[in-house]
């Protein structure tokens, strides 16, 4: 258990579905992030949240849509995906400091997503 | 952009065998390291760090990490590798000043008793 709880563990949606994946951290951190990961390719940084604001957006196409509402809650909706969307989605959470240099990330478990 | 290479995707050894695994990245300036593990239906766990000091870091379950910065590498090791070692394992890089993680796609391990 790492501290940051992510849910679901498994979504299965259509295309045209409207879903929202949560995570939540109990490790009081100031930043919060979404990572994807797919089969043999790096995990991509998608949205970067510091004290409740995005400062970071990777150039991520608009039907993911990203909402912190406090630092210990991160959602990230979806809206009419496409089938190579499906992949892991990873949550993260660092206690970001002057500089950011010697922050580390705290993962949870993931949610697997498989679009039809 | 930071970018980190890692080769040979997938590697099988036995029991007690030596395990190394290399990563390079791109950048020259000030850098954080990284090595992370991922065990089957796990979450992604740190492994070691390097943040300054003494280039060859020692983390968890035995494994160690040298830092090189003339070769911009990062290679992680093991001298005798376990059953229980079977993971995929990352190395990420973060620029100093910045906390932009980027990941090497990983080494799938796979450790035969």
């Amino acid at each position: 258990e790492t501290g940051v709880t992510q849910t679901p563990r498994h979504l299965v949606m259509g295309m045209t579905n409207k879903k929202s994946l949560k995570c939540e951290q109990h490790l009081g951190h100031n930043a919060m992030y979404w990572y994807k990961q797919s089969a043999k390719k790096p995990l991509e940084l998608m949205f970067v949240y510091n004290f409740k604001e995005q400062t970071e957006n990777n150039s991520v196409p608009s039907r993911f849509s990203p909402e912190c509402p406090n630092s210990s809650h991160l959602f990230l909706h979806l809206h009419t995906l496409q089938p190579e969307d499906s992949a892991l989605y990873l949550c993260a959470s660092s206690q970001e400091g002057p500089g950011g240099a010697k922050n580390i990330q705290y993962f949870g478990a993931g949610t697997r997503l498989s679009v039809l | 952009a930071q970018s980190v290479s890692q080769h040979n995707h997938h590697v099988i050894l036995s029991e007690a065998a030596s395990l190394e695994l290399g990563c390079n990245y791109s950048y020259g300036g000030t850098v954080n390291l990284f090595w992370y593990v991922q065990y089957p239906g796990q979450h992604l766990q740190l492994l070691l760090k390097y943040f300054s000091g003494d280039p060859l870091v020692k983390g968890i379950k035995g494994f160690e990490a040298e830092f090189i910065k003339s070769k911009f590498s990062f290679n992680l090791r093991k001298p005798s590798v376990q059953w229980s070692d079977t993971a995929e394992y990352f190395c990420a890089v973060t620029n100093y000043g910045n906390n932009r993680l980027a990941f090497g796609k990983g080494n799938q391990v796979v450790v035969i008793p």
